[in-house]
C-alpha cells in the first residue's frame, strides 16, 4: 500500500516553463488537494477535488491548474512558471466529506523556479 | 473566516523537560481540530485528532472551547521530537488550515 505518490521530488525550472506535479493514491480517497509550504507561511491549499470530474479553488490558486479524471489522480500544472512559484509542494487525500477525515500526505516536491 | 494561530515561530527546550506548543482558533462551532509533525525533509504525518482523545508518542493535546485553544503538550521531552509542529481546523470544504507552524528543538 503506497498511499501518496508525488514525482517528481525535486524540480528546477525556468522562468516561464510549464510542468505536472503528478500526484496518485491508491486508497480509493474521493477527497484531494494540494498545499504549498513555504517558510514563515505554513501551508496554503492551492486547489482541492471532492471526487472524480470535480475540482475548486483553495487560497492560492492563481497560475496553477488541476484536473480530476480519475479518482487515483490528480495533477497540477504550472502553466508559466514564475519564480514566487517556488516552494514545496504536498499533495494529500482523505476519504472526504464534509466531517474533515484525517489527511495523508506524500513526500513533497521540491521546486525551484530561476 | 477560520484561521489557526501558533505565536511561536520556534521553541526550544532542553531534554526531559516539559513542552507545550500553543494553538489557537477561530471558529464559533465545533471545530475539528488536528496536530501534524513534520520532521526533517519528511513528509506531514498526522499526530493527534482531538475527536480520539489518543496520546501519541507521549503528547496529548486538549480542546478548550472557552480559550479557543488547542495546546500540544509532553511532560518529558526527547531529542527525537525535534521537529516541525503544525495545529489545523477542519475547513469547510474538506480541507485543512494550517497555522504557520512552531520548530520544536530538543537539546541534549
Amino acid at each position: 500500500n503506497a498511499g501518496v505518490t508525488q514525482t517528481p521530488k525535486f524540480q528546477v525550472l525556468k522562468t516561464g516553463q510549464s510542468m505536472t506535479l503528478q500526484c496518485a493514491q491508491d486508497m480509493n480517497h474521493e477527497y484531494m488537494s494540494w498545499y504549498r509550504q513555504d517558510p514563515g507561511m505554513g501551508l496554503r491549499l492551492i486547489h482541492y477535488s471532492v471526487g472524480a470530474g470535480i475540482t475548486d479553488q483553495g487560497e492560492v490558486p492563481n497560475g496553477y491548474n488541476v484536473s480530476r479524471s480519475t479518482t487515483e489522480d490528480f495533477p497540477l500544472r504550472l502553466l508559466s512558471a514564475a519564480p514566487s512559484q517556488t516552494s514545496v509542494y504536498f499533495c494529500a487525500s482523505s476519504y472526504g466529506g464534509r466531517d474533515n477525515q484525517p489527511q495523508h500526505f506524500g513526500d513533497g516536491t521540491r521546486l525551484s523556479i530561476l | 473566516a477560520q484561521r489557526v494561530t501558533q505565536p511561536e515561530k520556534l521553541l526550544s527546550v532542553f531534554k526531559g523537560a516539559p513542552v507545550e506548543l500553543k494553538c489557537n482558533y477561530s471558529y464559533s462551532g465545533s471545530p475539528e481540530l488536528f496536530w501534524y509533525v513534520q520532521y526533517s525533509r519528511q513528509r506531514l504525518q498526522l499526530l493527534l485528532r482531538h475527536i480520539s482523545r489518543e496520546s501519541i508518542k507521549g503528547f496529548t493535546a486538549d480542546l478548550n472551547k472557552g480559550e479557543t485553544s488547542f495546546h500540544l503538550k509532553k511532560p518529558f521531552a526527547q531529542e527525537e521530537d525535534s521537529a516541525m509542529y503544525y495545529c489545523a481546523s477542519g475547513g469547510s470544504q474538506g480541507n485543512l488550515i494550517f497555522g504557520k507552524g512552531t520548530k520544536l528543538s530538543v537539546k541534549p
